[in-house]
């Protein structure tokens, strides 16, 4: 069974820290997508990461797929009150796995002004 | 933007009855799919679903529950007879490669 443990599973900062989200498995995934999902909502794309070793940049987030693409990172840096939700991370396996995501259980994030 | 609609946003019901979760995929896409999840929980994966039948089943997904697509744009989810333990956030989810998935906003599903 592939599992995905994520941590930490809570965080709370002050605007302006950095932090960091780990997403760590013993399974290899094809891709990895991390997501935010607010209260009541479904979960929102962040970004997909493919290729193992590679780094993505979203504005002051940036996402890392490990070497092995068996782990993967969320940086935030200078928190904003205004990135406060819950991250997920989601692994996809592969070929007919390709559409069973295998999620985290997410950390929630507070970010105090 | 494109997105993946979902309809009821809350489904009330009683043990043992039949409901009929809706969604309407994004338009161009192929690949379509079930997750949930119970409260304070991971969300979790149900089906998969692509050219007009299921691809993928996990063990949650029993006989009980069923998929259709009965036209070009709606993706329906039945649970046959409701159980207590079957309240949970209901997401449908589609992707136009197989591999980036978009979600809905959800259908809370609550079981009296």
């Amino acid at each position: 069974t592939q599992l995905l443990e994520q941590s930490p599973q809570f965080l709370s900062i002050q605007e302006g820290e950095n932090l960091t989200v780990y997403c760590n498995s013993s399974s290899v995934f094809s891709s990895l997508q991390w997501y935010r999902q607010e209260p009541g909502e479904g979960p929102v794309l962040l970004v997909t990461v493919v290729t193992g070793g590679e780094v993505k940049k979203l504005k002051r987030l940036t996402f890392q797929f490990g070497d092995a693409r068996k782990d993967s990172s969320l940086h935030i840096t200078a928190a904003q009150p205004g990135d406060t939700g819950l991250y997920l991370c989601a692994g996809a396996g592969y070929g007919g796995s390709q559409g069973n995501l295998i999620f985290g259980k997410g950390t929630k994030l507070s970010v105090k002004p | 933007e494109p997105e993946v609609t979902q309809t009821p946003s809350h489904q009330v019901t009683q043990m043992g009855q039949e409901v009929i979760l809706r969604c309407v995929p994004i338009s161009n896409h192929l690949y379509f799919y079930w997750y949930r999840q119970i409260l304070g929980q991971k969300v979790e994966f149900l089906v998969s679903f692509y050219n007009n039948e299921i691809s993928e089943k996990s063990e949650i997904f029993d006989d009980q529950f069923s998929v259709e697509r009965p036209d070009g744009s709606n993706f329906t989810l039945k649970i046959r007879s409701t159980k207590l333990e079957d309240s949970a956030m209901y997401f449908c989810a589609s992707s136009g490669a197989g591999v980036i998935q978009y979600f809905g906003a959800g259908t809370r599903l609550s079981v009296l």
